[in-house]
């Protein structure tokens, strides 16, 4: 069984462009969750997609937005890129069955951002 | 707003001995915790879930349990290997009508000394 699939590994951009991240959850799973991973933060949490509707979002600014298709892959994008935005950034599948809440999180790789 | 915190830091242990790493939360109104270890550059591996009706979880020589009522989480690795160094981070999740989202610790860096 494929597990999540993130693409592309590396990106490095010039700060003021913007970019997009994708990743495939695992198959059959509905729920897809974005984080930032940076030394000083941590792990922070962007957005989480179900069912190609966004059910809750981080306090990040409007410049990280992302979309989630009917094959539940998702795509997040970055605009107008800033040095801050440097980060690893990691997506989540989860299976969620009718009536329950959090289940077991599957991560990526991850997409290494570096804005220069 | 939920706080998770590791201690310690940083761990460094000879091959061979049994370690305790600890997670504690501030709202014990969590749905389940997950544990994953993460290896630098990487992304996270899932090593435990342990849903809040259970007070412990064990997977091989990991065995991780949770107190809600105190608002901590233990992971206890047996034997350790030097193929247990990583970073691991305990993460906790709280529902808020049937979403996903995780609330991860700092991270506790642990070394196996051959």
């Amino acid at each position: 069984k494929a597990g999540v699939t993130q693409t592309p590994r590396y990106l490095i951009k010039t700060r003021g462009q913007q970019v997009t991240l994708s990743c495939s959850p695992i198959s059959g799973h509905r729920s897809v969750s974005w984080y930032q991973q940076t030394p000083g933060q941590g792990l922070q949490f962007l957005f989480e997609y179900f069912s190609e509707t966004q059910r809750n979002k981080g306090n990040f600014p409007g410049r990280f937005s992302g979309r989630q298709f009917s094959n539940s892959r998702s795509e997040m994008n970055v605009s107008t890129l800033e040095l801050g935005d440097s980060a690893l950034y990691l997506c989540a599948s989860s299976l969620v069955a009718r009536g329950r809440g959090n289940s077991e999180a599957f991560f990526g790789q991850g997409t290494r951002l570096t804005v220069v | 707003k939920q706080e998770v915190t590791q201690i310690p830091a940083a761990l460094s242990v000879p091959e061979g001995e049994n370690l305790v790493l600890n997670c504690s939360f501030t709202d014990s109104a969590i749905y389940n915790l997950q544990w994953f270890r993460q290896d630098p550059g990487k992304g996270l591996t899932s090593l435990l879930l342990i849903q809040s009706s259970q007070r412990e979880q064990t997977s091989g020589r990991l065995n991780a349990s949770l107190d809600k009522s105190s608002g901590r989480s233990t992971l206890y690795i047996a034997a350790s290997q030097p193929g247990d160094s990583a970073t691991y981070l305990c993460a906790v999740g709280k529902t808020n009508f049937g979403n996903e989202k995780l609330t991860f610790g700092t991270g506790t860096r642990l070394t196996i000394i051959p």
